[in-house]
Parts: C-alpha cells; sequence; structure tokens
C-alpha cells in the first residue's frame, strides 16, 4: 500500500483567489490523480497528473482553471484558480501503483469552501 | 462513456440486519473495486474482483462480480455500527488502466 498526504487538509478561501493543493506519496507511484467529492457523494476525475509532461483532463475541466504539476513520481499539487463558491469541495489525490490488478490508493481530502 | 448504477443511494438499518448493495453497469469492466469511506477520510479499498462470476470474502463483507464482468455486489451479514460509511464502487475500463468510472455511492447507516 501507499500513505499518501494533502495540505491543507481543509481551508476557507475568497472568491477570485486561488488555492494550491499539495500531494505527497511515500513511495514512487506510476499513476496519480486529481478528483473532486462533495460531502456524501460519488467521486469525479479532475485529470490524471503525468511525471514530465502535461497532466490529461477529463471533460468539463480544464488546465486554466485547474492546473496541475508533478514534478516527480512522489509529488503533485492541484491549483484551483479564480474561485468561486461552486467550487467548494472535498479535493482527493489518489495513486495507482501499476503493478498487477488495478488498485488505488486516497490521501485524507481537502476541504475547500469559497466564500 | 462507461456509467455505473449503484442502489440503493440510502441504506438505513439496525444492528444485525442483512444488506446487499448493488452496482450495475451496461459496459464490460476489466476489474471493479468497492471502498469505503469514513467522513474526513478518503476512500479506502475494500476489494477489487478481477474474474466474472468471482466471489471474494472479507469477513462478513462478500462481494461478487457478474459473470459478464458488468456487474457486482456487496452483501453484508449481521451489520455493525462499525459499517457505517459511504460505499462506493469503482470500475476499471480495458483501454484505461488506472482510470476510476465510480458509482454514486450507498450511504449505510447502522444503528445500535
Amino acid at each position: 500500500s501507499a500513505v499518501i498526504s494533502q495540505k491543507p487538509s481543509r481551508d476557507i478561501c475568497q472568491r477570485g483567489t486561488s488555492l494550491t493543493i499539495q500531494c505527497q506519496v511515500d513511495s514512487q507511484v506510476t499513476m496519480m490523480f486529481w478528483y473532486r467529492q462533495q460531502p456524501g457523494q460519488s467521486l469525479t476525475l479532475i485529470a490524471t497528473a503525468n511525471q514530465g509532461s502535461e497532466a490529461t483532463y477529463e471533460s468539463g475541466f480544464v488546465i486554466d482553471k485547474f492546473p496541475i504539476s508533478r514534478p516527480n513520481l512522489t509529488f503533485s499539487t492541484l491549483t484551483v484558480s479564480n474561485m468561486s463558491p461552486e467550487d467548494s469541495s472535498i479535493y482527493l489525490c489518489s495513486v495507482e501503483p501499476g503493478e498487477g490488478v488495478s488498485k488505488q490508493f486516497f490521501g485524507p481530502g481537502t476541504r475547500l469552501t469559497v466564500l | 462513456t462507461q456509467l455505473l448504477e449503484q442502489s440503493p443511494q440510502f441504506l438505513s438499518i439496525q444492528e444485525g440486519e442483512n444488506l446487499t448493495v448493488y452496482c450495475n453497469s451496461s459496459s464490460v469492466f476489466s476489474s471493479l473495486q468497492w471502498y469505503r469511506q469514513e467522513p474526513g477520510e478518503g476512500p479506502v479499498l475494500l476489494v477489487t474482483v478481477v474474474t466474472g462470476g468471482e466471489v471474494k470474502k472479507l469477513k462478513r463483507l462478500t462481494f461478487q462480480f457478474g459473470d459478464a464482468r458488468k456487474d457486482s455486489s456487496l452483501h453484508i451479514t449481521a451489520a455493525q455500527p462499525g459499517d457505517t460509511g459511504l460505499y462506493l464502487c469503482a470500475g476499471v475500463g480495458w483501454t484505461s488502466y488506472g482510470k476510476l468510472t465510480f458509482g454514486q455511492g450507498t450511504i449505510l447507516t447502522v444503528h445500535p
């Protein structure tokens, strides 16, 4: 398994500002993902964070709004830009070790509230 | 687009009762995963089923993958308050290793 930490765990932000969320893994992993989740609801994939190249975004998500960095195999950041109240959500990173049967490990999430 | 329909959305039962959560799709998946999530935490992987018709048991939890690899179920026997949480199924497609398609989730509450 992999141990994943996220910073910050929660934040309250003003509309129009940006927040960068960090995701750190205790081992090198092939694939990292960023998800969004409304409390008590399911997860929506935002993008796949690719090491050494641009992230791959899912339909409805764009790089200008959610820029992602992945400088190495253990770290990634997601920025939520020009925030509005609709961006209030839980943001989670996950990793796929890429060995054998697919399985993912999730970070604890970042709870974002935009006023 | 692959979709997973998960039901029921809410389940409120008494301790000791049995329950089943269903996950259905018109798409075929290479594997299907079940997660449990508690408030303030990320989802935790319970099991991955890979083979059509496969049945896996994890203590009081029984997971089944349909023969056609389009559906799955989670059965909990003699539920306990500690089973309370959000249960999520997630499918992996054949051409997108690692990318998960999640069901809508089932919020389970087990009352003592």
